[in-house]
């Protein structure tokens, strides 16, 4: 099946500095969400994208959809040790009704 | 708004028996509820997409007569993982779609860990 690659797998950072991961498809998406999850929980929806180009923030965090709907980024400015967690993308591709495709993860550690 | 919740929050049970999982939106009505498993250090995968009032579509590769769906309400999805075996182990997450909050936004339960023993 269609599977979304994210980059980096894992990252180790330091509190305050900002941070990139992103997402990376084979095929076209209609929406990116982007979700965080915590050990023993359920991922929490940060961000949702609905057009090619469009730019959203939460907070510290920007999310981008890519102009060729293949890709979208997120970004946190300014970390903090609570920003520690699991990072998923995740798409609508055209034709799948409702389904999510899930990325694969960034894992997100930060350093005090 | 847009809370979705699961009980139980973990489960053991011994192999061969049966064990129910319920998914419930509390503020909003929830016409598509989707059934994920995710096994230690993966992504979540799906497996399978609940309508209130109809049958459940299982994912390819996900036995529909071990895993029972039920979406009796417009708030309440269950899922029953039946004669469960240790390999059925996992963490069974739901999630809830509403075009209220936001067109096409899934929102996740806080997760079912089960462990058969």
């Amino acid at each position: 099946g269609q599977q979304l690659n994210q980059s980096p797998q894992s990252m180790f950072i330091q509190e305050g500095e900002d941070v990139s991961m992103n997402c990376t498809s084979s095929s076209i998406f209609n929406t990116w969400l982007w979700y965080k999850q915590d050990p023993g929980e359920g991922p929490v929806l940060l961000i949702a994208l609905y057009k090619a180009g469009e730019l959203t923030s939460n907070g510290r965090l920007t999310a981008q959809f890519g102009i060729t709907r293949k890709d979208s980024f997120l970004n946190i400015s300014a970390s903090i040790p609570s920003d520690v967690g699991i990072y998923f993308c995740a798409g609508h591709s055209p034709g799948t009704a409702s389904k999510l495709t899930f990325g694969t993860g960034t894992r997100l550690q930060v350093t005090l | 708004g847009a809370v979705v919740s699961q009980h139980p929050s973990w489960v053991i049970c011994k192999s061969g028996t049966s064990v129910k999982i319920e998914c419930r939106s509390l503020d909003f009505q929830a016409t598509t509820m989707f059934w994920y498993r995710q096994f230690p250090k993966q992504s979540l995968m799906l497996m399978a997409t609940s309508n209130e009032g109809s049958k459940a579509t299982y994912e390819q590769g996900v036995e529909k007569d071990k895993f029972l769906i039920n979406h009796a309400s417009l708030t309440l999805s269950t899922l029953t993982v039946t004669s469960a075996h240790p390999e059925d182990s996992s963490f069974y997450i739901c999630s809830a779609e509403t075009g209220t909050v936001g067109p096409y936004e899934q929102y996740f339960g806080p997760g079912t860990r089960l462990t058969v023993t």
